[in-house]
């Protein structure tokens, strides 16, 4: 499954480089947030996550920052490789409302050899 | 097994009929969640289980939607009398829990298509 029709935004970048993507959130009561890869035709698969007592978690290549000032969560990238290429989507949450995921519209990322 | 399972993959009907979709969770996982991923509409959250009961059922987007949950392990969500509107790619995710903030590991999801 994927966005596909959705007007995505898109994220081009070389093979490489980093990548930034953006995300802003809803609901300033969400204590959980998520980010999620989708390649064509699979589920979204976990990527990192955060909560919201943190405002920096990092992984393998992967670093999220959430401003819960703004309301607003990025996922960084780095060195961009093009099995990265996908569709990105941030997901918020409240553990008290049963973790119900509220999903961000996504951004397309395509990694340029 | 190792991950969220779902069947059928793809699912074909004609407008009108009954469908029935499979969810087999990760061993062990008590939530399970049901997500409709549309052209137009993104991801959207539909129901979720804790345990056999079902806390929250507000994103079924009509009274032709029903999902159940037996044994704790393996949902079906059902659309009954079909609508065009109802093609999309259903989405089933479990967690070890829905009380604490934990990982929501997806399936592949089903893709139905109403003729």
């Amino acid at each position: 499954g994927e966005s596909v029709g959705l007007h995505l935004p898109t994220l081009s970048v070389q093979e490489g480089d980093n990548s930034i993507i953006n995300c802003a959130y809803s609901n300033s009561a969400s204590d959980y947030f998520i980010w999620y890869k989708q390649e064509s035709g699979k589920g979204p698969q976990f990527i990192i996550d955060i909560r919201s007592n943190m405002d920096k978690r990092q992984g393998q290549r992967v670093t999220v920052l959430l401003n819960k000032t703004v309301k607003h969560l990025s996922l960084q990238i780095a060195a961009t490789q093009p099995g990265d290429s996908a569709v990105y989507f941030c997901a918020e949450t409240l553990a008290a409302a049963g973790n119900k995921l509220t999903f961000g519209g996504g951004t397309r990322v395509l990694v340029k050899p | 097994g190792a991950g969220v399972s779902q069947s059928p993959s793809n699912k074909v009907t004609e407008k009108g009929k009954d469908v029935e979709l499979r969810c087999d969770p990760i061993s062990g996982h008590t939530a399970l969640y049901w997500y409709r991923q549309s052209l137009g509409q993104g991801l959207e959250f539909l129901i979720y289980f804790q345990g056999n009961s079902a806390p929250d059922k507000s994103g079924l987007p009509s009274d032709r939607f029903s999902a159940e949950r037996t044994g704790g392990s393996v949902s079906t969500l059902t659309i009954q009398r079909t609508q065009q509107e109802d093609s999309a790619v259903y989405l089933c995710a479990s967690s070890r829990t829905a009380i604490h903030q934990v990982t929501q590991y997806f399936g592949p999801g089903t893709r139905l298509l109403v003729l």
